[in-house]
């Protein structure tokens, strides 16, 4: 069974840095494209970032260019989030989520729980 | 880039079919068939239930299909239930090798 436990969520004041990891297990961790996606209270899903099978290709949202960093540590299955800058509109439930095996975020297929990030001074 | 265009809310009574729209652009929806569509549970993670415009995940019920005209990708369930009672969002991947949701839809049962 597919697995993923985010963690590393938590009240961050505005500017702060967090570095959200997500655990993977049940699949075959490399071979597979990583995403984070959010949903902000109240809102809808927003797709955040992806990262290919080898960490070699990277993909980020227009509202997090230059603010967070996606990462992947294959040898212990696991993919990071690092968020700077943080703003309140960042404040929001985050998902680590599984694509298929393909170079590209095509679609998500697995979902985990989510950790949240608020953003308060 | 702006999320998708999704109406806020269906309504259904049990049995009936409804459909729900997705509307985008020549850079994403009409641009290629990788349209996904999610139901999610407030709470809970979302799931996966149509990938590849058309294709259910194994498991998924069969009363959940896709289909695409143009910019617009559609979602339709038929014979209504109860536990259809979610949100639903719309997913395309698009021309910047990036993923794009739509703004959700509030399904609701009478």
């Amino acid at each position: 069974e597919v697995q993923l436990l985010a963690s590393g969520g938590g009240l961050v004041q505005p500017g702060g840095s967090l570095r959200l990891s997500c655990a993977a297990s049940g699949f075959t961790f490399k071979s597979y494209t990583m995403n984070w996606v959010r949903q902000a209270p109240g809102k809808g899903l927003e797709w955040v970032s992806a990262i290919s099978g080898s960490g070699g290709s990277t993909f980020y949202a227009d509202s997090v260019k230059g603010r967070f960093t996606i990462s992947r540590d294959n040898s212990n299955n696991m993919v990071y989030l690092q968020v700077n800058s943080l703003r309140a509109e960042d404040t929001a439930t985050y998902f680590c989520a599984k694509g298929p095996p393909n170079l590209n975020p095509l679609y998500i297929d697995v979902w985990g729980q989510g950790t949240t990030v608020t953003v308060s001074s | 880039q702006s999320a998708l265009t999704q109406p806020a809310s269906v309504s259904g009574s049990p049995g009936q079919s409804i459909t729900i729209s997705c509307t985008g652009t020549s850079r994403d929806v009409g641009g290629h068939n990788y349209v996904s569509w999610y139901q999610h549970y407030p709470g809970k993670a979302p799931k996966l239930i149509i990938y590849d415009v058309t294709v259910r995940p194994s498991g998924v019920s069969d009363r959940f299909s896709g289909s695409k005209s143009g910019s617009t990708a559609s979602l339709t369930i038929s014979g209504l239930q109860t536990e259809d009672e979610a949100d639903y969002y719309c997913c395309s991947y698009t021309v910047g090798r990036t993923l794009l949701f739509g703004g959700g839809t509030k399904v609701t049962v009478l």
